[in-house]
């Protein structure tokens, strides 16, 4: 089954301690994202990746890290996590990254950082 | 900077009522629009999507949306909601400088059975 998976699903953390968010998709797209979604804000996007090596960044990517080693992997890195990066978070992929595409979404990962 | 407004946070019908969430956008040259729902407990999906051509498109569940080039609006729209429905709606145009989605604050409708 084509699907992008998000690991953990939720995760309850302490400000300051290194977290990752791990995406995956099987789907062989070159293009993924991850974006936080809050409340009245809608989703934000962090950083965006166009292919292998290739990241950029998207409106909110202060506090992150992200890396893309392999097309199918982009995982989330949250080096010192504080309590305003608690939110909703989704990872999503398409097939080249061009307008007309349908992005495909994860589960979603929801993060509380105390 | 570009920018999406979606009029409503929230909307509660009742079955069989008729729906239409606005949807408006700053405008940033070519226009790609972008809507997608998310069912309670469910990832994000594409409901339809407009590039050129019939400025009414079609999607999926009987919804339907207008772009409207004077209005800077894409409005959605379904002529009779059912429980089903209920989830939180997002319009997305695309930026130009980047060719990424510009996310609406979304609106959660509620159809009460």
């Amino acid at each position: 089954e084509a699907q992008v998976t998000q690991n953990p699903r939720y995760l309850i953390t302490v400000t300051g301690k290194k977290l990752t968010v791990t995406c995956s998709q099987n789907m062989n797209h070159e293009y993924m994202s991850w974006y936080r979604q809050d409340p009245g804000l809608g989703l934000r996007q962090i950083y965006y990746s166009m292919n292998v090596e290739v990241t950029d960044k998207g409106d909110v990517p202060e506090g992150y890290k992200v890396s893309r080693k392999e097309k199918r992997n982009f995982p989330l890195i949250l080096e010192s996590p504080s309590p305003n990066q608690t939110s909703l978070y989704f990872c999503a992929s398409s097939l080249t990254g061009l307008f007309q595409e349908t992005q495909y979404f994860g589960p979603g990962t929801r993060l509380l950082v105390l | 900077a570009q920018s999406v407004s979606q009029h409503n946070h929230h909307v509660i019908l009742s079955e069989a009522a008729s729906l239409e969430l606005g949807c408006n956008y700053s405008y940033g040259g070519t226009v790609n629009l972008f809507w997608y729902v998310q069912y309670p407990g469910q990832h994000l999906q594409l409901l339809l999507k407009y590039f050129s051509g019939d400025p009414l498109v079609k999607g999926i569940k009987g919804f339907e949306a207008e772009f409207i080039k004077s209005k800077f609006s894409f409005n959605l729209r379904k002529p009779s909601v059912q429980w089903s429905d209920t989830a939180e709606y997002f319009c997305a145009p695309r930026r130009d400088s980047n060719y990424q989605l510009i996310w609406g604050a979304g609106t959660k409708l509620i159809i009460k059975p």
